[in-house]
């Protein structure tokens, strides 16, 4: 069955510190991946998708970057923290073909100082 | 474009009442549709899912039909439990094209039972 990992649980960072979330998938192949970031334990807002090593699209201009070295591996950066970076953060993957469910990681609490 | 409009929350029940969710929707094409749950502190938990008009999904009691000549696709549950209190997420994606199976969320509807 497939499986997806997210770390850290929890982060506590100091504004202008860089930022390094990993999220990885187990079980399948060739997945889509997506971030988003969850304000005030309601309303998702889809950060970045990718559809396969290296493809990266953003939904919103922010201090955020992403990546995708590896077919199951999805990083979250920021070079320089900002305080509206505070947030629940959360990888999900989906099969590549149209109509399939996303499944959620168990989320990354950052909260920024 | 896209877009999912859930009744506004929080709803509050008690233990064993029934529960109705409100969702509509409007999209381009034939959208699925999902119903996820997010207990405290978590993720979101895939609850249901209809892929066409006249289906129904279920799961742990909960079900909905997606209902396309209302385009809604309302979540019930005939008893709820302490346990059903959560935030409860309207969810769509339309197939094909660039759309990448990006989901379309609504905003959430908390719900809370009391014992």
């Amino acid at each position: 069955s497939q499986t997806i990992h997210q770390w850290p649980a929890t982060l506590v960072q100091p504004v202008g510190s860089p930022l390094s979330l990993e999220c990885t998938v187990e079980g399948t192949s060739n997945p889509n991946l997506y971030w988003y970031r969850q304000a005030a334990g309601r309303g998702l807002q889809l950060l970045f998708y990718s559809v396969g090593i290296g493809q990266i699209s953003s939904e919103v201009p922010q201090n955020l970057s992403a990546s995708r070295p590896q077919d199951r591996q999805f990083i979250l950066s920021s070079k320089k923290l900002l305080l509206s970076d505070s947030g629940f953060y959360l990888c999900a993957w989906s099969a590549g073909q149209s109509n399939q469910p996303q499944h959620f990681g168990d989320g990354t609490r950052l909260s920024i100082l | 474009g896209n877009s999912v409009t859930q009744m506004e929350g929080p709803v509050t029940l008690s233990e064993e009442a029934f529960l109705t969710i409100n969702c509509t929707y409007t999209a381009t094409g034939y959208p699925s549709l999902f119903w996820y749950v997010q207990y405290p502190g978590e993720g979101l938990q895939l609850l249901l899912k209809a892929t066409k008009a006249d289906d129904k999904g279920s799961n742990k009691g909960f079900e909905a039909t997606y209902r396309k000549e209302t385009t809604s696709f309302h979540l019930e549950k005939g008893s709820v439990q302490v346990s059903d209190s959560a935030v409860y997420f309207c969810a769509l994606s339309v197939p094909g094209g660039t759309s990448y199976g990006k989901l379309t969320f609504g905003q959430g509807t908390i719900l809370t039972v009391h014992p």
